[in-house]
């Protein structure tokens, strides 16, 4: 039972247009999300997050949007860099259950020239 | 990387043998994860601590135990391994935004 899913395998873009990565939820109880990014042979590192109370974030470049009545989340990265090629896993947590994060399955962003 | 060190960082072992992963963080933060990636599962949860002597059970718990004996360390131990165990294993640290060490690659043969 998948309870944060990311339907896109895979995602391409061209340099300095937008990336959108999308991320689907079931448990309704979730009320912090997070985006982290993940190079090959290094771990997850914390990118941007987002609280039930919010429908928006953003830093810098990187923008997320929530759409609770439809458990729906996505990050914006505009303009992409082919520095921000990577895997990017959604992270769903109930801050009130010892802060443990259900991720997706991951998005292979690649950024291409 | 939040002063989180995953020792060893690549290990090949044998069908039914014990192993050991360590998680060594400096920060001094409560709560301590650690974490499998599998391809077509992102990561998964094994076990948790909040503390000192206090671990749970995370989603895919089941030929794995857990020891925090000091806020600095915490020790994932595979009873007798397995195939299925071979995966990449992520210990975090941190609050809700959780800080990841670097990996341990487990190959189980």
């Amino acid at each position: 039972d998948q309870q944060v899913k990311q339907n896109s395998p895979s995602l391409s873009v061209q340099e300095g247009r937008i990336s959108i990565l999308n991320c689907d939820y079931t448990n309704s109880m979730f009320d912090y999300f997070l985006w982290y990014k993940k190079y090959p042979a290094e771990g997850p590192t914390f990118l941007i997050s987002i609280s039930s109370i919010k429908d928006k974030n953003e830093d810098g470049r990187f923008t997320v949007f929530l759409n609770k009545s439809a458990k729906h989340l996505s990050l914006h990265i505009v303009p992409s860099q082919p520095g921000d090629s990577a895997v990017y896993f959604c992270a769903a947590a109930l801050t009130g259950g010892g802060n443990k994060l259900t991720f997706g399955t991951g998005t292979q962003l690649k950024v291409e020239l | 990387d939040a002063g989180i060190t995953q020792s060893p960082r690549h290990k090949v072992t044998e069908t039914g043998t014990p192993v050991t992963l360590r998680c060594h963080q400096t920060e001094n933060h409560r709560y301590m994860y650690w974490y499998r990636q599998d391809p077509g599962h992102g990561l998964r949860l094994i076990h948790y601590s909040y503390g000192v002597k206090d671990t749970d059970k995370g989603e895919v718990s089941d030929g794995y135990s857990v020891s925090r004996s000091k806020t600095e360390d915490f020790l994932l131990t595979l009873e007798s391994a397995t195939s299925s165990q071979t995966s990449v294993y992520f210990c975090a640290t941190g609050n809700t935004e959780a800080f990841f060490g670097q990996g341990t690659r487990l190959t189980v043969v």
